[in-house]
């Protein structure tokens, strides 16, 4: 238990469908992000929000959408997804950005775009 | 090419030593990490080195970094089935606001 939950844990959805991935940290941190894990592929990094506030935007499409309303959650709005979108999707959060502050990581939400 | 690159899969005997090896391609990186990721769960952090540093060594863990040739390497002694997981190389750089960048990972297969 490392202090950062997801839901849902797996979601499939069609490619028409709207939905979004919750994370929540319970460490008192100011930094979240969101990562993508594709098979055989590095983790990317997605977003960064430091203090409420998008401070990186990996060049991620539109239909992807974030928000952190406060610094304990993170949610990522889905719509029109492809199935190459279909990945783990993990949150990470950590005291701050700019030195080495450890990321912690929430256990992931599976996504199937079918 | 990739910016940090680890092989596939290492296969180990239990209490055996196993060495996963990483490379990365930017001289600039000021940290390096090991991550580890068991089935089902997100990353964890093992270990980070400080790249004006050749060896870290926390209990069972050792990590080596190789300056000159860019490699970085985490030696498990004594490996334990419960070490059976994927193992990530990440790096960082000042420059980039300490971006994680991460390897494909390898994985650890520890057999009985």
């Amino acid at each position: 238990e490392t202090g950062v939950t997801q839901t849902p844990r797996h979601l499939v959805m069609g490619m028409t469908n709207k939905k979004s991935l919750k994370c929540e940290q319970h460490l008192g941190h100011n930094a979240m992000y969101w990562y993508k894990q594709s098979a055989k592929k590095p983790l990317e990094l997605m977003f960064v929000y430091n203090f409420k506030e998008q401070t990186e935007n990996n060049s991620v499409p539109s239909r992807f959408s974030p928000e952190c309303p406060n610094s304990s959650h993170l949610f990522l709005h889905l719509h029109t997804l492809q199935p190459e979108d279909s990945a783990l999707y993990l949150c990470a959060s950590s005291h701050g950005t700019g030195k080495t502050y450890e990321q912690y990581f929430g256990p992931g939400t599976r996504l199937t775009v079918t | 090419g990739e910016d940090v690159e680890q092989s596939l899969f290492l296969s180990v005997r239990e209490g055996d030593s196993s060495v996963i090896n990483c490379t990365y391609t930017d001289s600039s990186s000021t940290y390096l990490y090991w991550y580890k990721q068991e089935p089902g769960a997100g990353l964890q952090l093992l270990t980070y080195i400080f790249s004006n540093m050749d060896m870290k060594q926390d209990q069972r863990l050792t990590v080596l970094l190789n300056k000159k040739d860019k490699h970085l390497s985490l030696r498990i002694a004594d490996t334990q089935t419960g070490d059976s997981a994927i193992y990530f190389c990440a790096e960082s750089k000042r420059d980039s606001s300490y971006k994680l960048i991460f390897g494909s990972g390898t994985r650890l297969l520890v057999r009985p």
